[in-house]
């Protein structure tokens, strides 16, 4: 079981260029996120899902586009990097019950991807 | 909207003496709270979580935290602090999704 997965852990990325992050879970969660973490502002969320083939705009998508075709996977894209996408990024997943069937929304964290645009 | 602040960017506390991280929110209706933690080049950890019930969650690693409705806070403690408990701590409520504070840096010193 290896949770919340991320490739890769690393890129450097010229202005302009494109790149996908992805996210992979093993725990059947049905919500899946992608955060950016900079410092002095915590994490903010770009998207997320609450199932396949559906996708919403979080506090900060401008620039980045999302895709959920299989449950477990949830991919991150830039189309046209810039300077200011330089972040690390998180993904994580959560479900709405636990294994006892009580209401849950603790969140899944990956270890995260840094990513430095030219 | 909902959201939440953590008025310290570092707390310093000497191995053995309890740490306070302090976290104060601002919701319409009940509030769900978290607190996650980051140890370096790592992703976040989940503590402990209020929704409902008692005033005082325990949590993973000895940590606990105290929901105060009147003073709309909702801090991180612990007794005896560990070298080891060195890290950055995130303070976060639920709306829709999660709102996370700007983090707390914890440094422990032997």
């Amino acid at each position: 079981n290896a949770g919340v997965t991320q490739t890769p852990k690393f890129r450097v990325l010229k202005t302009g260029q494109s790149m996908t992050l992805l996210c992979a879970q093993d725990m059947n969660h049905e919500y899946m996120y992608w955060y950016r973490q900079d410092p002095g502002m915590g994490l903010r969320l770009i998207h997320y899902s609450v199932g396949e083939g559906t996708t919403a705009k979080g506090e900060v998508p401008d620039g980045y586009n999302v895709s959920r075709l299989k449950k477990q996977n949830f991919l991150l894209g830039l189309e046209s990097a810039a300077p200011s996408q330089t972040s690390v990024y998180f993904c994580a997943s959560s479900t709405l019950r636990s294994r006892e069937g009580l209401l849950t929304d603790t969140q899944y964290f990956g270890p995260g991807t840094r990513l430095t645009v030219l | 909207a909902q959201s939440v602040a953590q008025p310290e960017d570092q707390v310093n506390v000497a191995e053995g003496n309890p740490l306070t991280v302090k976290c104060t929110y601002s919701v319409s209706g009940n509030p769900y709270l978290f607190w996650y933690v980051q140890y370096p080049n790592r992703g976040l950890q989940f503590l402990l979580k209020y929704i409902t019930g008692d005033n005082l969650v325990k949590g993973s690693y000895g940590f606990e935290a105290e929901f105060n409705k009147s003073q709309t806070s909702f801090h991180l403690k612990k007794p005896s602090a560990l070298v080891s408990d060195s890290a950055l701590y995130f303070c976060a409520v639920r709306d829709y999704k999660l709102i996370f504070g700007t983090g707390t840096r914890l440094q422990v010193f032997p």
